[in-house]
């Protein structure tokens, strides 16, 4: 079993509307949780960090879960420009490396 | 202020040879991760280093080694390339080790076929 573990989508987002996905992650010692978005071609770039309590910027949300084990994104009145992959990513609390699911792909059509 | 920056861009290998991928941290960071993004699928951790050891290593071969240098730069060498070693090849960087740290910048990455 994957560590990270991702629908890969892809999600076909009407522009305007919500989309939403989670992961589920299989270490419960992973203390810290992302997710970044990678664009084609590109490197991964950081969206958004996620805590316990919730977190919101802009657009985004993005809620841990940890009893459950689970990681939620989402986007509220996607624009064209969101389309692209995100990546979920935890990270144990000793050192740095980081753990990536495969990734949702969401693709917002006009 | 100069994000981080990775050469080559692209390269052409053949099976058996064996490459070096360089690495230059953002400004004012001293750790350098590298992960190995295969088409489709997330990253992969292959290793970090600080203070020019390595710290931490992903489930990769011997194959793959690095160095860190005092300025912070990074290589990583693959001998022996395989078909499976195509992929891009991520650098990030980010500045000390300890556990709460801080973001991981990554490069534009280096895209490797090995044919």
């Amino acid at each position: 079993r994957k560590e990270v573990e991702q629908d890969p989508g892809p999600f076909n987002v009407p522009e305007g509307a919500t989309v939403a996905f989670n992961c589920t992650y299989s270490n419960s010692a992973s203390q810290s949780f992302f997710w970044y978005r990678q664009d084609c071609r590109k490197e991964p770039k950081l969206l958004m960090s996620v805590y316990s309590s919730g977190n919101e910027d802009g657009r985004f949300t993005a809620q841990l879960n940890r009893a459950s084990q689970y990681i939620s994104l989402l986007i509220r009145d996607s624009k064209l420009s969101d389309s692209a992959t995100y990546l979920c990513v935890g990270r144990l609390a000793a050192g740095n490396k980081l753990t990536f699911g495969g990734g949702t792909r969401v693709l917002v059509k006009p | 202020d100069a994000g981080v920056t990775q050469s080559p861009t692209h390269l052409i290998k053949t099976r058996g040879q064996q490459v070096t991928l360089r690495c230059s941290p953002k400004s004012g960071h001293d750790t350098v991760s590298w992960y190995q993004q295969a088409l489709g699928q997330g990253p992969q951790f292959i290793f970090q280093y600080y203070e020019e050891e390595e710290r931490q290593r992903g489930n990769f071969p011997d194959r793959f080694s690095g160095h860190q240098f005092p300025n912070y730069s990074s290589e990583l060498n693959v001998n022996a390339l395989l078909l499976g070693d195509s992929a891009l090849y991520l650098c990030a960087s980010s500045f000390g080790i300890a556990g709460a740290g801080e973001t991981q910048y990554f490069g534009p990455g280096t895209r490797l076929l090995v044919l």
